[in-house]
Formats: C-alpha cells, structure tokens, sequence
C-alpha cells in the first residue's frame, strides 16, 4: 500500500470545521483513501472512504485533490467527541478484503 | 446487532504463562483481522481469516502465537510462553468482504494484555 503523511497532531476549537490533511503523493489508480479514527481506549471506527470524487456522509467530507495525491478530512462542526486519533490509509479496494495498515496518525483534540 | 466481542477485556498475566484471548465477529462476516497496538509499533496486523481460513500470518511475531477459527463465529489468539514484550491491546475486527471498495471493517473493543 502507498504510505501516507499526516501531521502529528491538530487543536480545533468546539463548534468550528476541523480539516485534517493527508498527503499520499504515490498513491495508485487503484487505491482507494480511506479514513478511520480511534477514540481513547477504543478500537478503531471507519468514518469515509473515496477514490477520486469528493465524498460526504453523516460523519464527514472527504475531500481528494484531482492529482489524488492529497486529500483532507473534514469534520464540518467539530465536538469535544471528535477528540481522537484520525487515521488516513490508502488502500487497494478489490471484491475480497484487505487488512488496513495503519500510520501514525492525527491527534485531534477538540477544545472548550 | 452486539458488534465485535472481545474477550477477556483485560488480561493480566506473568511471564512464561499461556494466554488465549477470544474473538465473536459480527454475524455473517466472512473476514477476521486480528490486530496489536502497542506505543512503539501502533497498530499492526497480526493475522486475517477469510471463511474460517487463514490467508496471511506473516504480521504473527514468532512461534509463540497462533491463532485459530474454529467456525465462524468465533476466533481465538493465543500465547504460549507469553513474556512482557506481548504486553499490548490486542483488536479484533471483522468484515463483510463481498461489498468491494465499502468493505469497511468493525473493530472489537480491545483485550489489554499485561505481562508481568
């Protein structure tokens, strides 16, 4: 899978749209961005995934740069639950499965 | 739907001793990941099972572990001798695996194993 580059960690304010980038200049045609976040104790959830097109579902926006090499997760009105670690992973999607390999991640904090 | 079981959800051992720590994927889920997170290494897969068979061990650290699934509903990751340096939490997740790019995967809760 191609590696990807995140920023070590982010403060956003309650109430405001948190942006977390993600850049992953070598990313194949075939690789989808995926995005997961671990909240303090717990495993790891899936919040969106995306391959070219932009993507919004309940939780976030993905956006994807049209070059694919970049890509950042928007969080539109960012709550003290949002606090967590946001995992960006890139990942060739095929009709099986595949195990995800995560970075090191974001930490995301939310603040009052 | 329950989710992901794990358990026990914390396991706190001495070294040399036999560790098993148990997995109950979401019903009709035909993958299980079984992953480690640790400050050092952060999460890592271990082992992963498609249709109770496995499909790749090459993240299992040594001899010492071994992992099985008997059925498909249950999956157990075991140590024997365990030392300290398998102190970590140990997750589970599994998938539904037919449902191409939207296969996302569930996690289990986590055992946090301790070694003493």
């Amino acid at each position: 899978d191609a590696k990807t580059t995140q920023p070590p960690s982010m403060d956003c304010a309650e109430g405001r749209a948190a942006n977390l980038p993600c850049n992953h200049s070598t990313i194949s045609g075939n690789e989808y961005v995926y995005w997961y976040r671990q909240i303090h104790s717990q495993g790891p959830q899936y919040i969106i995934h995306g391959l070219k097109n932009n993507e919004t579902n309940e939780m976030a926006s993905l956006i994807i740069t049209e070059d694919r090499k970049s890509s950042t997760l928007i969080l539109p009105h960012a709550t003290l639950r949002d606090t967590a670690v946001y995992y960006c992973i890139v990942r060739v999607a095929v009709s099986g499965n595949t195990p995800l390999v995560f970075g090191k991640g974001t930490r995301l904090s939310v603040i009052a | 739907d329950a989710g992901v079981i794990q358990s026990p959800r914390h396991e706190v051992t001495e070294m040399g001793q036999e560790v098993t720590l148990r997995c109950k994927p979401i019903s009709g889920h035909d993958y299980l990941f079984w992953y480690r997170q640790t400050m050092m290494r952060g999460l890592e897969l271990l082992i992963y099972f498609n249709n109770n068979v496995p499909i790749d061990d090459s993240g299992m650290p040594e001899d010492r572990f071994s992992a099985k699934m008997p059925n498909a509903s249950f999956s157990t990751l075991k140590i024997q001798p365990s030392e300290p340096r398998d102190s970590a939490v140990y997750f589970c997740a599994s998938s539904l695996g037919d449902r191409g790019p939207g296969n996302e995967q569930f996690f289990g809760p986590g055992t946090r194993l301790t070694v003493l």
